[in-house]
């Protein structure tokens, strides 16, 4: 069974701030996510990656697959940013994913 | 385009009582459907999935069932909760393109929030 883990789990910047969440995992995937839960609870796609970069608006996603690790990069960082990021990986079957804990980041303004 | 149902949003049940979680897809067909568990604290946990009708697969042995009675329904149920029950409930699906085959990207309902007191 694959382990994710994330770090940092809190992670508190100034706005404008660059901002870097690091994933990394144990088995080998088919597909990497970043997902954003605000504090309603509510989840949001963010990107999926089998490899290279992905990059919308301000956010920037990274994957490599040698290595076993991913990067979610955030530039000019605004305090709607404020939100928990998580990361989670698919094996390539229909049996779901497995997720990293989390990072609580805040974006003071 | 698709979209995913669920209810209710929030929910109190007393320790011992049952519970039925409803979860459904529009604008898709044959999708794979999970659900996932979050409880306070901690990361998700995929509880269930389902590649079809009446085609039910568990994680983790629990306290709890799935149910897929339709191809775009999913119901997650107890016949008696615990305060261990507590948590977010997210359900999600997948699309699938063929047999044995999925595309990866997972897409989330809303949520349940579930207090058991």
């Amino acid at each position: 069974k694959n382990e994710v883990e994330q770090s940092p789990q809190n992670l508190t910047a100034q706005e404008g701030e660059f901002i870097t969440i690091n994933c990394s995992y144990s088995v080998g995937i088919s597909a990497l996510h970043w997902l954003q839960q605000h504090p309603g609870g509510g989840i949001v796609s963010l990107f999926m990656l089998s490899s290279g970069k992905k990059k919308h608006g301000r956010l920037i996603a990274t994957i490599n697959i040698q290595e076993k690790h991913s990067s979610l990069h955030i530039t000019a960082s605004h305090p709607r940013d404020s939100a928990v990021y998580i990361c989670a990986v698919n094996g390539g079957g229909a049996d779901g994913l497995t997720f990293g804990k989390g990072t609580h980041l805040i974006i003071q303004p | 385009s698709q979209t995913i149902h669920q209810w209710p949003a929030t929910l109190v049940q007393p320790v011992g009582s049952p519970l039925s979680l409803e979860c459904t897809v529009e604008g898709t067909s044959n999708p794979n459907l999970y659900w996932y568990r979050q409880a306070a604290g901690r990361g998700l946990q995929l509880l269930f999935y389902s590649v079809g009708i009446g085609q039910i697969s568990s994680e983790v042995p629990q306290n709890l069932s799935a149910s897929r009675p339709q191809d775009r329904q999913f119901i997650l149920s107890s016949k008696k909760l615990l305060l261990s029950d507590s948590g977010f409930y997210l359900c999600a699906w997948e699309r699938r393109w063929g047999l044995g085959s999925s595309y990866n990207e997972q897409f989330f309902g809303p949520g349940t929030r579930l207090t058991v007191l």
